[in-house]
């Protein structure tokens, strides 16, 4: 299975911008990169995914390398909330479930 | 607000005790998942169910068991919980199909085996 690798953790300003890479070199043509966070004491909660082109939405913008080997997720104004454990996932095309956890990148936000 | 809950944050039990876990969700979702949390290893897939009475296993689905009899509820069941089952477990229910695969989670269960 392809798996993702990711810095254990990194530290940012409030808000300002922040981008957490993810290396997915082994990824397949039909997977897709998903991207969850996970706040203290909580479960995941879903960010953003995308296949092949960048995306955005009202809480990130998923940037997806050409070759698809790697990404980047962009938080464009970090707050103290933002403060999580983020996890880049690849979900297997042929697979309507199967999600691949990496084991995450603790974002550190300083006020 | 959609609600995926857990029966218990925090639960300890002795080795070779039969262990329940319960989540359920109030969305109206067929697929549910149970997973495992231990640091540096992100989440591993224990087993999941497409629906009602329907279960597959997942990646590491050794010394556990699942349950669905209703829509909502989806049990996790350690037959006889040893020590090396001491994990956050996280249940997770999603709606299926396309390329959206928004899962959404419950908030953990603590669980030691003593």
């Amino acid at each position: 299975d392809a798996k993702t690798t990711q810095p254990n953790s990194m530290e940012s300003n409030e808000e300002e911008p922040v981008h957490l890479p993810c290396n997915h070199s082994t990824i397949s043509g039909t997977d897709y990169i998903h991207w969850y966070r996970q706040l203290p004491s909580q479960g995941p909660e879903y960010v953003i995914h995308g296949l092949t082109s960048n995306v955005n939405n009202r809480m990130a913008s998923l940037a997806i390398a050409e070759d698809r080997k790697s990404s980047t997720l962009i938080l464009h104004r970090a707050t103290l909330r933002d403060a999580a454990v983020y996890y880049c996932i690849l979900r297997r095309g042929d697979s309507n479930y199967q999600l691949i956890w990496g084991a995450g990148t603790k974002l550190i936000i300083k006020p | 607000d959609v609600k995926v809950t857990q029966s218990s944050r925090y639960l300890v039990k002795r080795t070779g005790e039969k262990v329940f876990l319960e989540c359920v969700q109030d969305m109206d979702h067929e697929n549910m998942f149970w997973y495992r949390q231990d640091p540096g290893l992100g989440l591993r897939l224990i087993y999941f169910s497409y629906d009602v009475k329907m279960k597959e296993k997942g990646d590491i689905p050794e010394g556990y068991s699942v349950s669905r009899e209703k829509k909502e509820r989806f049990s996790l069941i350690l037959e006889s919980a040893s020590t090396n089952q001491t994990s956050m477990y996280l249940c997770a229910s999603r709606t299926p199909g396309g390329d959206y695969n928004e899962q959404f989670f419950g908030p953990g269960t603590r669980l030691t085996v003593l």
